[in-house]
């Protein structure tokens, strides 16, 4: 069965810094890996997706993410976080072989202080 | 503007009355699927439909029924709603294959 752990609820990070919201997966094949974010009284909006190839992934907004096979993670990151960026973050699996659904994370709400 | 439109945004309903969340998509998508999204739960797949007159349970299809008679409309019916069915729900929609899912604005129901 699939599965995505997002260890942390919340993550505080202030403008300017770096920040990182964590994702870890479990897939009995490989893994087809999607962040989302949802602003306030919005639907949730597709930042980027890793399928195969680098394990750098680029994204909306100057977000990126970054497959590690071996610690079965996709970590979200950006080098400096803006106020706008405050919102809730999605990590989401599939598995890439078989025609299963999209699982999700519980979230995590990111708050950027200025 | 390619997009997935649900209805209502937020609705207060009572215990037992039948209601019906539409949702529509004009890209064209074959899948189309509903989550429920509760606080520390993340999002639960409800439903989904890989194509017309398809439609197969997700984790938590009890107290829920869909219907996909054409392409563009996949309505989520609530028989009998009940109280632990007060959630934030979702519609999406995608291409076949490892796509993106375009998600809905969410309607809120509350059921007392």
């Amino acid at each position: 069965a699939q599965s995505v752990a997002q260890p942390e609820d919340q993550v505080n990070v202030a403008e300017g810094n770096p920040l990182t919201v964590k994702c870890t997966y479990s897939v009995s094949g490989n893994p087809y890996l999607f962040w989302y974010v949802q602003y306030p009284n919005r639907g949730l909006q597709f930042l980027l997706k890793y399928i195969t190839g680098d394990n750098l992934v680029k994204g909306s907004y100057g977000f990126e993410a970054e497959f590690n096979k071996s610690q079965t993670s996709f970590h979200l990151k950006k080098p400096s976080a803006l106020v706008s960026d405050s919102a809730l973050y999605f990590c989401a699996v599939r598995d890439l072989g078989g025609n299963t659904p999209l699982v999700f994370g519980k979230g995590t709400r990111l708050s950027v202080i200025a | 503007e390619a997009q997935v439109t649900q209805n209502p945004r937020y609705l207060i309903t009572v215990t037992g009355k039948k209601l019906t969340v539409t949702c529509s998509q004009n890209m064209n998508h074959e899948y189309m699927s509903w989550y429920r999204q509760d606080p520390g739960l993340g999002l639960r797949q409800i439903y989904y439909s890989m194509n017309v007159e398809v439609t197969d349970k997700g984790d938590v299809p009890e107290g829920y029924k869909v219907s996909r008679k054409e392409k563009r409309n996949f309505p989520l019916i609530l028989e009998s709603p009940s109280p632990n069915q007060t959630s934030l729900y979702f519609c999406a929609s995608k291409r076949p294959g490892n796509t993106e899912a375009f998600f809905g604005q969410g309607t809120r129901l509350t059921v007392v």
